[in-house]
Order: structure tokens, then sequence, then C-alpha cells
């Protein structure tokens, strides 16, 4: 079944404890991203990948890293968890940037005390 | 950069009527917008979209029209169901140039449709 997985689903950590969120697709494309939704504010893009190696910063990477060294993985890196970063995390994929269908995953649901 | 903005947050109707969102952006190179559905509990997903070469698109009961000078998109929905109760998000994206890895969405619009 084509599909992005995240893991995990829930996780509630401390200010200050490094956490990944993993992403993983199994269609092979191209573009990977990860969105933060807040009530409100809708789907804010954190950052992006074109391709393996290649990231980009999208509207709210302040706080987040990221890597592509697979074509299938994008793992989401908060080195340092903020109450800020308690949000819904969301990754997608697509065959390749611009006017293509998304795919999104599941959701990550994270909150920091 | 790109900033949409969605309107109305939230929107009730009885099942049978129609439901429209609208959506402006303020990038004029801005050619790509596409509609996404998020059921409770589920990541987004694509129902509808429209290219800057085109003024409506249609399929089924939804249909999205898009007016390039005024900047401005909107998505109806018609013959509405209890079903397509849901949050709906608009986007905009450039389409191909600098940043069109970059994919902007407005705030949401939570949809309710009564029985």
């Amino acid at each position: 079944e084509a599909q992005v997985t995240q893991n995990p689903r829930y996780l509630i950590t401390v200010t200050g404890k490094k956490l990944t969120v993993t992403c993983s697709q199994n269609m092979n494309h191209e573009y990977m991203s990860w969105y933060r939704q807040d009530p409100g504010l809708g789907l804010r893009q954190i950052y992006y990948s074109m391709n393996v190696e290649v990231t980009d910063k999208g509207d709210v990477p302040e706080g987040y890293k990221v890597s592509r060294k697979e074509k299938r993985n994008f793992p989401l890196i908060l080195e340092s968890p903020s109450p800020n970063q308690t949000s819904l995390y969301f990754c997608a994929s697509s065959f390749s940037a611009g006017t293509y269908e998304q795919y999104f995953g599941p959701g990550t649901r994270l909150t920091v005390t | 950069g790109e900033n949409v903005e969605q309107h109305p947050s939230t929107l009730s109707v009885q099942e049978g009527d129609s439901a429209v969102i609208k959506c402006t952006y303020s990038d004029s190179a801005s050619n790509y917008f596409p509609w996404y559905k998020q059921e409770l509990g589920k990541g987004p997903q694509l129902i509808i979209d429209i290219r800057s070469n085109v003024g409506e698109k249609k399929d089924q009961r939804i249909a999205v029209t898009l007016n390039k000078t005024a900047k401005h998109f909107s998505l109806h929905i018609t013959e509405t169901q209890p079903e397509d109760s849901a949050v709906y998000f608009c986007a905009a994206n450039k389409g191909g140039g600098t940043s069109y890895g970059k994919l902007t969405f407005g705030q949401g619009t939570i949809l309710t449709v009564h029985p």
C-alpha cells in the first residue's frame, strides 16, 4: 500500500530534550516536506526537500533541523524543544515539487512541557 | 513571501445546501492552487486543484474558480452531505522557478453539514 508513515504518533517530552520524528514514504517520491498545524494558523511549512541531499527552509524553520540522506526518509529533528513547538506535525511527499499532489502522513502530536 | 487568507473559519450548512469557501493570495507569481480536505484524526488529502491558465474546474459536486486579476480562488461544494464535514484548506504554489518547493496554506475552514 502506497503511504507515508510517521513515528511516533504521539509524544510528550520536556523542554530541551532532543527528539526526532521519523517520516518514510514507499512511493519513490522525490519531494518531501514537513508542516506543523496549529489552531487558527492552518498548516505552515517547516522544511522541504526536492531530492536526496537537497533541503530548503519553509516559512517556520527556526528550532528545527532535517536531513535527506535516503530518498524514502526525511526525519525532523528538534535539538532543544521548547513549549512553543507543541503542535501537530505532518510529513508529506509528492512525485516532484510544484504542481503535484502531496500525500500526507497521519500526523504526530507533540507536547513539550 | 506568499500569504494566503481563507474565509470563513467556520461554516455550517444544512444537508443539500451549497457551501463556498474563499481564499486570497498575495504573490502574483503563484500559479497552482490546490484544495485539501482533512477528516478528523487524519492527514489532509487533495480533493481538487486548479492552475492559473484555467478559470474553473469541476469534479462531480465540487468546483474551484480562480480570478487571477483579483488574486482569489474559491471552492464550491453543491448538494452537501454529512460526509463533507471536515476541515478544508486552500493553498498556493508558484509551480516553477525559484522557491517552487514552497506550498503556502490558508488558515482552514471547519465545514459542518447538518443532516
